[in-house]
């Protein structure tokens, strides 16, 4: 089975610019993977920031964006605030078979 | 606006089967994709698989020997089936339509003798 990587931790100032990184062990994420971005909070469920790479919910804030970096899938989250301060968690699709990243906790100090 | 109710045992002995069951009300069922996401206390989220109408289901891997996930259209369910359960099956489980952020609230369920 594909390991999804994550990095563990990053921390971002308020009003920063953090990018957050999902690579796989199969080689180069692409659309194909169908990439997905979600939000955890302590206590409460997933929310799903971002699907097929780049595409929002209406709840999600503009500060979000989603892209393909390199050979990598990326959260970019630009003019940080401190409810951002969360747990996120990429998904690929692997011929329909979804996979998990690792996790990111984004501290925002 | 579609909401998910979910439910299911809490408590479970190791070997015994993990059964949850999944409502969708105010939306339709078919045409979607419904799935099953669980994560441990204190760890990431593990991905289980997923079921849509006319399309049957996809499993994650490494739990695809010991998973069933299958519908009741009739009565606008889906449901979760593992069997052998031990104490690393012991999660939250939530039942989804991940693309469409429609979580349920999640059923704890621990294996212990």
């Amino acid at each position: 089975q594909a390991v999804v990587t994550q990095e563990p931790s990053l921390t971002v100032s308020p009003g920063g610019t953090v990018t957050l990184t999902c690579g796989s062990s199969t080689g180069t994420v692409t659309r194909h993977h169908y990439p997905y971005w979600f939000q955890q909070k302590p206590g409460q469920a997933p929310r799903t920031l971002i699907y097929d790479i780049r595409k929002k919910h209406s709840w999600t804030p503009a500060r979000f964006s989603g892209s393909l970096l390199g050979d990598k899938a990326a959260l970019t989250l630009s003019g940080a605030q401190p409810e951002d301060e969360a747990d996120y968690y990429c998904l690929l699709s692997y011929n329909g078979a979804y996979v998990f990243g690792t996790g990111t906790k984004v501290i925002v100090l | 606006q579609v909401q998910l109710q979910q439910w299911g045992a809490g408590l479970l002995k190791p070997s015994e089967t993990l059964s949850l069951t999944c409502a969708v009300y105010g939306g339709p069922f078919s045409g979607n994709f419904w799935s099953w996401i669980r994560q441990p206390p204190g760890k990431g989220l593990e991905w289980i698989g997923e079921i849509k109408h006319g399309e049957g289901a996809n499993y994650n891997p490494s739990l695809k020997s010991r998973v069933t996930i299958s519908e009741d259209t009739s009565n606008n369910q889906f449901s979760l089936k593992l069997t052998s359960v031990t104490a690393a099956d012991t999660a939250v489980y939530y039942c989804a339509r991940q693309r469409d952020d429609i979580w349920g609230r999640g059923t704890l369920v621990t294996v212990s003798s």
